[in-house]
């Protein structure tokens, strides 16, 4: 239950394309889902995060849906570019609890 | 403000070893949780701190230990090291209030040889 399933572990895309990496929960109490990007060397960094009383947040050129009855939740990149290239963490808590993250997705953009 | 900072950056020890990292949160925060992280296993959740007490703990062997000082700074020790504790060790802070938002520091990266 307090698994947080990611996929797909990598992804491909052309500039300017649409990068979309999803997750899926199990334990309905969690109510913070953070995606983080993380570049190599660096430690993970926020990006953008939601709250389940909404079903989308968008942040320049990300967005996330949250659909809180599938239990899922989806990072949308817009206009994907090179400098995108990283590995995304999608996360999930409960207040004051631990971040469970996904597995990560790789995401490499090529112009 | 200053980010989470972490030290050392790097370090290499052999088996058996014990080694300390230490972490320094964003001021103002109370909370510093630490996290595992491998290739294979990926994120994994090791202990969070709170004004300087233990508020969670992950499933890690009791090699794995931490404490919080009253200047919310945080340690992590390990104890007779193993070849799989090889990873990067990550430090995060949160205000610790609530559903917080962690920032991460860069990362302590262990080899054990």
């Amino acid at each position: 239950q307090q698994q947080v399933k990611q996929s797909p572990q990598s992804l491909i895309v052309q500039k300017g394309g649409i990068s979309i990496i999803n997750c899926a929960y199990e334990n309905t109490a969690f109510d913070y889902f953070p995606w983080y990007q993380q570049f190599p060397g660096k430690g993970p960094a926020l990006l953008i995060a939601i709250r389940p009383d909404v079903s989308e947040k968008k942040e320049g050129r990300f967005t996330i849906s949250f659909n809180k009855s599938a239990k899922q939740f989806s990072l949308h990149i817009m206009d994907s570019q090179p400098g995108d290239s990283a590995t995304y963490f999608c996360a999930a808590s409960k207040k004051t609890d631990k971040l469970i993250f996904g597995t990560g997705t790789r995401l490499q953009v090529f112009p | 403000k200053a980010g989470v900072t972490q030290t050392p950056r790097y370090l290499i020890k052999t088996r058996g070893q014990q080694v300390t990292l230490s972490c320094s949160p964003i001021s103002g925060h109370r909370s510093v949780s630490w996290y595992q992280q491998t290739p294979g296993q990926g994120l994994q959740f090791l202990f969070e701190y709170f004004s300087e007490t233990q508020r969670n703990k992950g499933n890690f062997p009791g090699r794995f230990s931490g404490r919080q000082f009253s200047n919310s700074r945080s340690e992590m020790n390990v104890s007779t090291l193993e070849l799989g504790d090889s990873a990067l060790y990550l430090c995060a802070s949160s205000p610790g209030t609530g559903i917080d938002t962690q920032y991460f520091g860069p990362g302590t990266r262990l080899t054990v040889l």
